[in-house]
């Protein structure tokens, strides 16, 4: 069965370094997402990706944020100088073509994100 | 109304037991609905959409009620395994993201 694949599982960070979470996608799948939960809290939306670019993104999606889609296969989230409350699991998602989230999305199995 | 709300729970039930989770949401113009369940610091899993009135599944029923905009989720005969937060999802912004509830704990005891 076809899933999303995330690397690393576990990232360990000092405050203030770049990280960039990895995610492989579905195969045929064109929307793209990425999620965070903060330990303890619900799942929680930053961002959209589809034909090459962004197509929606929250307010925690701020300008020390970004992603990517540097080839065919893989989708990234890079984090600037991380903060302490950056600290959660990222999940990347991803969906069938045609209606967005509006079909089902599947979830990678998460990275835990630890700045320390 | 928050986006989408969930009692949190925890709902601990017995073996065998019936167990039903409600979820409501605020944007009437959504037109799909999930359940996805969630392990302890596993990923969200796909347990159910709904993009009618309802939808059955073995021991999983889910229905929706478009007027009072809120969205149940049955188990019949629970299981140990059943034990997970259940969590509503409902797409939003335009379809783009989906917006996820607090979710609901379940715990099954024997």
């Amino acid at each position: 069965e076809p899933e999303v694949t995330q690397t690393p599982s576990h990232q360990v960070t000092q405050m203030g370094q770049e990280v960039i979470l990895r995610c492989v996608p579905i195969s045929n799948h064109l929307y793209f997402y990425w999620y965070r939960q903060i330990l303890g809290q619900k799942v929680e939306f930053l961002v959209s990706f589809y034909n090459n670019e962004i197509s929606e993104k929250s307010e925690i999606f701020d300008d020390q944020f970004s992603v990517e889609r540097p080839d065919g296969s893989n989708f990234t989230l890079k984090i600037r100088s991380t903060k302490l409350e950056d600290s959660a699991m990222y999940f990347c998602a991803s969906s069938e073509p045609g209606q967005g989230a509006s079909t089902e999305a599947f979830f990678g199995q998460g990275t835990r994100l630890t700045v320390v | 109304r928050k986006e989408v709300e969930q009692d949190p729970g925890p709902f601990n039930v017995p073996e065998g037991a019936t167990v039903a989770f409600n979820c409501t949401y605020s944007n009437s113009a959504s037109q799909s609905f999930f359940w996805y369940r969630q392990d302890c610091r596993k990923e969200p899993k796909l347990l159910m959409s709904v993009y009618s009135s309802g939808n059955e599944d073995g021991r999983f029923t889910a229905q929706l009620n478009r007027a009072s905009q809120y969205i149940s989720l049955l188990i019949r005969d629970s299981k140990l395994s059943d034990s997970a937060t259940y969590l509503c999802v409902v797409p939003t912004g335009g379809g783009n993201k989906l917006t996820f509830g607090t979710g609901t704990q379940l715990k099954v005891e024997l």
